[in-house]
């Protein structure tokens, strides 16, 4: 149990479909993050949510949607991805905000295939 | 600005033997530097955090790292490998906005080998 936990671990989808990818935090945090990992690619910040407003969006193409209903929830909605956008997407919470300084917490991780 | 470079893609050691993980840093200003590790199929786990206090920092593990302004470098040590300590291990430093946006190396990859 990491605390943040993401649904599913696997998903695969075709280009046309449209699949969300979840988050929950136990940990009573009030930040939150999207982030990709890709294959021999250093971490890439997709969004940052603090206190349920989303603080920063970096230049993520629209075919990603986040949604941030509560400070314990965090939702990726996908829609017509493209085969480069297979990656591991992790999610994570912090305490204090977005402070560079915080530690962050990290679920397991969805891996997305895109076919 | 901000970067970080892992001097290395890939170490192997011998269980019991010390382990040495490199990582250099360029920085406008006192930045927080972080180590975290990841497991096969896991998210990051964070290993241990400076943030202008001591300069050696111990963490999770038996880990530590060692901030060296004059060298901008922030390795991290163990004296002793084992066999769990194989995984991928990030070097990590602050960016320059207050916006929660850190600066991840590409990885260090640690084999342990029996």
């Amino acid at each position: 149990e990491t605390g943040v936990t993401q649904t599913p671990r696997h998903l695969v989808m075709g280009m046309t479909n449209k699949k969300s990818l979840k988050c929950e935090q136990h940990l009573g945090h009030n930040a939150m993050y999207w982030y990709k990992q890709s294959a021999k690619k250093p971490l890439e910040l997709m969004f940052v949510y603090s206190l349920e407003e989303r603080v920063e969006n970096n230049s993520v193409p629209s075919r990603f949607s986040p949604e941030c209903p509560n400070s314990s929830h965090l939702f990726l909605h996908l829609h017509t991805l493209q085969p480069e956008d297979s990656a591991l997407y992790l999610c994570a919470s912090s305490q204090g905000g977005v402070r560079g300084d915080s530690p962050l917490h990290f679920g397991n991780g969805t891996r997305l295939t895109v076919t | 600005a901000q970067s970080v470079t892992q001097l290395d893609s890939h170490v192997s050691v011998s269980e019991g033997t010390p382990v040495l993980l490199r990582c250099n840093y360029s920085s406008s200003y006192s930045p927080s530097l972080f180590w975290y590790v990841q497991h096969p199929n896991k998210g990051l786990q964070l290993l241990l955090k400076y943030t202008s206090a001591a300069t050696l920092v111990k963490g999770i593990n038996g880990f530590e790292a060692e901030f060296k302004k004059s060298e901008t470098s922030f390795h991290l040590t163990k004296p002793s490998a084992h066999m769990s300590d194989a995984a991928e291990y990030f070097c990590v430093v602050t960016g320059s906005s207050n916006t929660g946006k850190l600066i991840f190396g590409q990885g260090t990859t640690l084999q342990v080998k029996p």
